[in-house]
């Protein structure tokens, strides 16, 4: 079945770039994607990449996508205080998204 | 243009009872995902309704159900509460079903259930 794999904590100071990395399994998928979460809020959709693209780039975020390894990552350029949260990556099969666990990205002035 | 509204923001709940949660997609899309977060699950798919059909079901026991309108909003019901359908409810829209278009999602539905 599907899964998806990312770790669980991150810390960098405002003003570097933060790389958050992922895993999955369906090679199936169509899309993948990142959202953001933060405190008592829903998920934000910040980008999302076809499976046919190695590169997504969107004003500060960047994606990379290896199928071959299947590894997805977020790079966030010149990261904020704002951008602490937790970070979601996801696939999708067939309109259904396999999560996973999320990673809380904490960024120190 | 508005998002996805869920309602109600927060519920309290006991065991045994039923609740009604309701999701308001983004104008035009007819696609609408239901999705449970908890902290040791994570975000599982419960289900999935376009045009007024289930498409896709997640592995839940059969006291999870919803339903989809012929105005696209959706309401997903739980009967026999147990504690442990204790979660935020997530409710996502998309414009088209199958994997074409992404998910939006609102800010969700907190129940907890004593």
């Amino acid at each position: 079945g599907e899964d998806v794999e990312q770790s669980l904590f991150l810390s960098v100071r405002e003003g570097d770039s933060s790389v958050i990395n992922c895993t999955y399994t369906d090679s199936s998928s169509t899309y993948l994607y990142w959202y953001k979460q933060e405190p008592g809020a829903g998920l934000q959709l910040l980008t999302y990449i076809f499976s046919n693209m190695d590169m997504k780039q969107d004003q500060r975020l960047t994606v990379l996508l290896n199928k071959k390894d299947k590894h997805l990552s977020l790079r966030i350029a010149d990261t904020q205080t704002g951008d602490s949260a937790i970070y979601f990556c996801a696939e999708s099969d067939n309109s259904k998204l396999t999560f996973g666990k999320g990673i809380t990205l904490s960024v120190r002035p | 243009k508005a998002g996805v509204t869920q309602t109600p923001r927060y519920l309290i709940k006991t065991r045994g009872q039923q609740v009604t949660l309701s999701c308001s997609p983004i104008s035009g899309h007819r696609s609408v995902s239901w999705y449970q977060q908890t902290p040791g699950q994570g975000l599982q798919f419960l289900f999935e309704y376009f045009s007024e059909t289930q498409r896709n079901k997640g592995n839940f026991p059969g006291r999870f159900s919803g339903r989809q309108f012929s105005n696209s909003r959706s309401e997903m019901n739980v009967s026999t509460l147990e504690l442990g359908d204790s979660a935020l409810y997530l409710c996502a829209s998309s414009s088209r079903t199958g994997d074409n278009s992404p998910l939006h999602f609102g800010n969700g539905t907190r129940l907890t259930v004593t």
